[in-house]
């Protein structure tokens, strides 16, 4: 399958916790992208990565929130201390640097906070 | 502050039935729309991307078309089918394309009975 892929697809975990995800592009995209979705709203932009470079950041990303590229491979995006409002899905995406610049999902994870 | 909005919320159809989905932005100076469908607890599949300089395209029973001057789109599904049902959403990416992220509209759930 060379599509994105993201891991894990669903956790669990209990508030004050810290969590960490991991999403694999498509291998020749430059650009990768993280989201949140919340139930029975579109997605939301947190923020994008051009190869390592992180270029733009979301204000719904607050200082618990992390994310690297640091090969300009896969990415990770860290949630310290989540909270009950941290439950969503987090979806990863990537494109190529060129256009159309055309977005490609991975399937999601799922983070319920308890 | 470009914001993007899908009317209907829910659409139940018979199938066999053609229907048109909209979307409406409200910054004209976009750089492309693309429409995605989501199945429950899934990522987001892209079904079209339609570049600001285009007004329609297709594939298979999917037709969108854009007015980026009016600030709408619409996705016209014909001879819907139950596999069909799911949500869609549409996105619009912003005219300067040293951006990345989409801004996503809240979608349209899609019921096509049997």
């Amino acid at each position: 399958d060379t599509g994105v892929s993201q891991n894990p697809r669903h956790k669990i975990t209990k508030r004050g916790q810290n969590v960490t995800f991991r999403c694999d592009p498509i291998s020749e995209h430059n650009r990768l992208y993280w989201y949140r979705q919340t139930l029975g709203q579109g997605p939301e932009f947190l923020t994008y990565f051009q190869n390592e470079a992180q270029l733009e950041k979301s204000r719904l990303l607050s200082d618990r929130f992390s994310a690297e590229r640091p090969k300009g491979s896969f990415s990770t995006l860290e949630i310290q201390r989540t909270e009950q409002g941290d439950s969503a899905m987090y979806l990863c995406a990537s494109s190529l640097t060129l256009a159309p610049y055309e977005q490609y999902f991975g399937p999601g994870t799922r983070l319920t906070v308890t | 502050k470009q914001e993007v909005t899908q009317i209907p919320a829910a659409l139940s159809v018979p199938e066999g039935e053609n229907l048109v989905l909209n979307c409406s932005f409200t910054d004209s100076a976009i750089y492309n729309l693309q429409w995605f469908r989501q199945d429950p607890g899934k990522g987001l599949t892209s079904l079209l991307l339609i570049q600001s300089s285009q007004r329609e395209q297709t594939s298979g029973r999917l037709n969108a078309s854009l007015d980026k001057s009016s600030g709408r789109s619409t996705l016209y599904i014909a001879a819907s089918q139950p596999g069909d049902s799911a949500t869609y959403l549409c996105a619009v990416k912003a005219g300067d394309n040293q951006g990345g992220k989409l801004i996503f509209g809240q979608g349209t759930e899609l019921s096509v009975k049997p």
